[in-house]
């Protein structure tokens, strides 16, 4: 079955630390990898994507990695803001017979604390 | 902003009522996607259209659920009957077909009460 697993599901932090989400998915065959950010009430934007390939992408102070041997990813964030706030959703893209499918996780809801 | 808006933001209805939401994706985006949201969950699948022809539909998409992209541009989302289980945030995504790198983007959503 095609699942996209992330965690952890809430985190706090304070502003100005780092910290790392996770994301691990049984999704086949794999075409692409997202990482979108969701602010309370509003739809989600894309941060990163990635195809099998790539093994890191950077936005900013987002950077995001894939290892599509052990099927994970990892977001981290550095020096985290207020404005940080938010849920991020893992997203993995599928291609079978020719139509997209897009396989969400139930996101990681991130608190950053003054 | 995305380029991707949906009326309306915010719907109250009553139980049995029919609502209807409406979609604007980015003009040249050829795909568009419904998909629905409840609190503390990623977005479920609902439906996709690929220009006006509708290509597939979730089993979440009962027989009360209509979507419609008459024209290849903006799309309608009919929920008749609405009972209290359909309250959640409704988004519209859209996406230039494109290949593995194709990326959705995704409206402010319409979100809906059911009392």
């Amino acid at each position: 079955k095609n699942q996209v697993e992330q965690s952890p599901q809430s985190l706090i932090i304070l502003e100005g630390k780092n910290c790392t989400l996770q994301c691990n998915y049984t999704v086949s065959p794999f075409s692409n990898l997202r990482w979108y950010k969701q602010d309370t009430g509003r739809g989600p934007v894309s941060l990163t994507i990635m195809t099998f390939s790539e093994n890191t992408k950077s936005n900013g102070r987002y950077t995001a990695t894939l290892d599509a041997d052990t099927k994970q990813s990892s977001l981290h964030i550095t020096a985290s803001q207020l404005s940080d706030s938010a849920s991020y959703i893992c997203v993995v893209s599928s291609f079978p017979s020719g139509t997209y499918k897009y396989i969400f996780g139930t996101g990681t809801r991130l608190k950053v604390l003054a | 902003d995305t380029g991707v808006s949906q009326d309306p933001r915010h719907k109250i209805t009553k139980r049995g009522q029919n609502v209807t939401f409406r979609c604007d994706p980015i003009s040249e985006h050829n795909r568009l996607y419904w998909y629905r949201q409840t609190l503390g969950q990623g977005p479920e699948f609902l439906t996709y259209f690929q220009n006006e022809a509708q290509l597939e539909k979730s089993r979440l998409l009962s027989d009360r659920f209509s979507a419609e992209r008459p024209k290849g541009s903006f799309s309608t989302l009919e929920i008749q009957r609405t009972e209290q289980g359909d309250s959640a945030m409704y988004l519209c995504a859209s996406s230039l077909l494109g290949g593995e790198r194709e990326t959705q983007y995704f409206g402010p959503g319409t979100r809906l009460l059911v009392l």
